[in-house]
């Protein structure tokens, strides 16, 4: 059974930064891409980027709202999925939730809460 | 951006009765290899989005076929034939087919 498991989330000052974790079990994380999505309060869902396996070249794209402060990164050894937030604004609050992907989000996991507020 | 539309934005149903949301694209989601990149997932309360449905029409494991999903181009259903209790959520459309994917609003569901 596929299980992904988000940590890292929490309250941070606007321009501070934070980084989630997301641990991945029950399938072959190497040979998967990955996204994490966001969710702001009461709102709909928003794609913050995705990750591609490294025999596809491990590319990796952004959403243009977190292009330049985000940065998505992937342990293979450790099935684990990590998104550094950096330059964190009021407006980046949300559950991010880690996905597989293939031909959009597959699996979630149960997502983390950034708060970002002085 | 390629902007997803759904319609109602809120929806009443009577427990027993059928439901039914579209979704409109701006731009057609048929992608070069001839697959729609059409996804519907459904956001129970207190509880992460699930995909019900891909690539238009075909259900996913353990989804119960009282959901179905149709549609072509840039114009999309999903379709509850008899809504149950535990159906009540939100329910969004996504496109993955134009990059960046992008969701629907979302469709609130709720009982009568």
């Amino acid at each position: 059974e596929v299980q992904l498991v988000e940590s890292g989330g929490g309250l941070v000052k606007p321009g501070g930064s934070l980084r989630l974790s997301c641990a991945a079990s029950g399938f072959t994380f190497s040979n998967t891409w990955m996204n994490w999505v966001r969710q702001a309060s009461g709102k709909g869902l928003e794609w913050v980027g995705r990750i591609k396996r490294k025999i596809d070249g491990g590319t990796i794209d952004y959403a243009a709202p977190v292009k330049g402060r985000f940065t998505i990164s992937r342990d293979d050894s450790k099935n684990t999925l990590y998104l550094q937030m950096n330059s964190l604004k009021t407006e980046d609050t949300a559950v991010y939730y880690c996905t597989t992907e293939n031909w959009g989000s597959v699996s979630w996991g149960r997502g983390t809460l950034v708060t970002v507020s002085s | 951006d390629v902007v997803m539309t759904q319609s109602p934005l809120s929806l009443p149903v009577t427990l027993g009765q059928p439901a039914s949301i579209s979704c409109r694209s701006s731009q057609s989601l048929v992608y070069s290899d001839g697959n729609t990149y059409l996804n519907w997932f459904q956001q129970r309360p207190g509880q992460s989005p699930r995909r019900l449905i891909y690539k238009v029409s075909n259900r996913d494991s353990g989804v119960p076929d009282r959901f179905s999903g149709s549609g072509s181009g840039t114009d999309f259903t999903l379709k509850i034939s008899r809504v149950e209790a535990e159906d009540v959520g939100f329910y969004y459309c996504m496109q993955a087919t134009h990059w960046p994917q992008t969701f629907g609003q979302g469709t609130k569901v709720e009982i009568k």
